[in-house]
């Protein structure tokens, strides 16, 4: 079983729309997660943490569900500016970050 | 204040040579990582160093790889002979500290390219 698994897609949107990506992680003592953004041939970057509670920014909100292991982030309003490669990322401590493959989100006008 | 430099972006290397790529972490940072990616894959983790001390190379190949971070200078992933296989993007990230509850910041990467 992957440490890191997401849906590879590629989900295709339209502008405005609402999408939803999950991950789901295998090590239980996974401490730090994370969804990174990656545009095609750019490096990965920080979108924002997940914590247990939720978080949100702006469109973007991140939540994490500890029990079954899965991570979600939600874009809301869609932009085609939105339209790259969102990273799950999970840490366990010391260890160095795991990344997931990777979602395609291509968002359409 | 420059972020994780990476050089050179671009590397082509004919079967058989050396590859040298360096990272400058950021400024402060003593934790730097190396990563991997294939064409069309995730980011692989290879090697994670402080400064002159390799924490965990447990994703690093057995052969022919290697990398160090002095106590002067950039950090150098070192790849000798290379063969086609290595053709990749290569990223390296910095932290000041561990990575618990912190982020990761990447340099640009090196494109690797074995002809």
């Amino acid at each position: 079983r992957k440490e890191v698994e997401q849906d590879p897609g590629p989900f295709n949107v339209p502008e405005g729309a609402t999408v939803a990506f999950n991950c789901t992680y295998s090590n239980s003592a996974s401490q730090s997660f994370f969804w990174y953004r990656q545009d095609c041939r750019k490096e990965p970057k920080l979108l924002m943490s997940v914590y247990s509670s939720g978080n949100e920014d702006g469109r973007f909100t991140a939540q994490l569900n500890r029990a079954s292991q899965y991570i979600s982030l939600l874009i809301r309003d869609s932009k085609l500016s939105d339209s790259a490669t969102y990273l799950c990322v999970v840490n366990m401590g010391n260890t160095p970050l795991v990344f997931g493959k990777g979602t395609r989100l291509s968002v359409i006008a | 204040n420059a972020g994780v430099m990476q050089n050179p972006r671009h590397l082509v290397r004919r079967r058989g040579q050396e590859a040298r790529l360096r990272c400058s972490p950021m400024k402060g940072h003593s934790h730097v990582y190396w990563y991997r990616q294939l064409p069309e894959e995730g980011l692989k983790f290879m090697v994670y160093l402080q400064k002159e001390n390799i924490i965990d190379e447990s994703g690093m190949p057995k052969e022919r790889f290697s990398a160090e971070f002095p106590k002067e200078g950039p950090s150098i992933l070192r790849i000798q002979q290379v063969v086609r296989g290595d053709s990749a993007a290569y990223f390296c990230a910095s932290s000041p500290g561990t990575l618990v509850g912190t982020e990761a910041f990447f340099g640009q990467g090196t494109r690797l390219t074995v002809v």
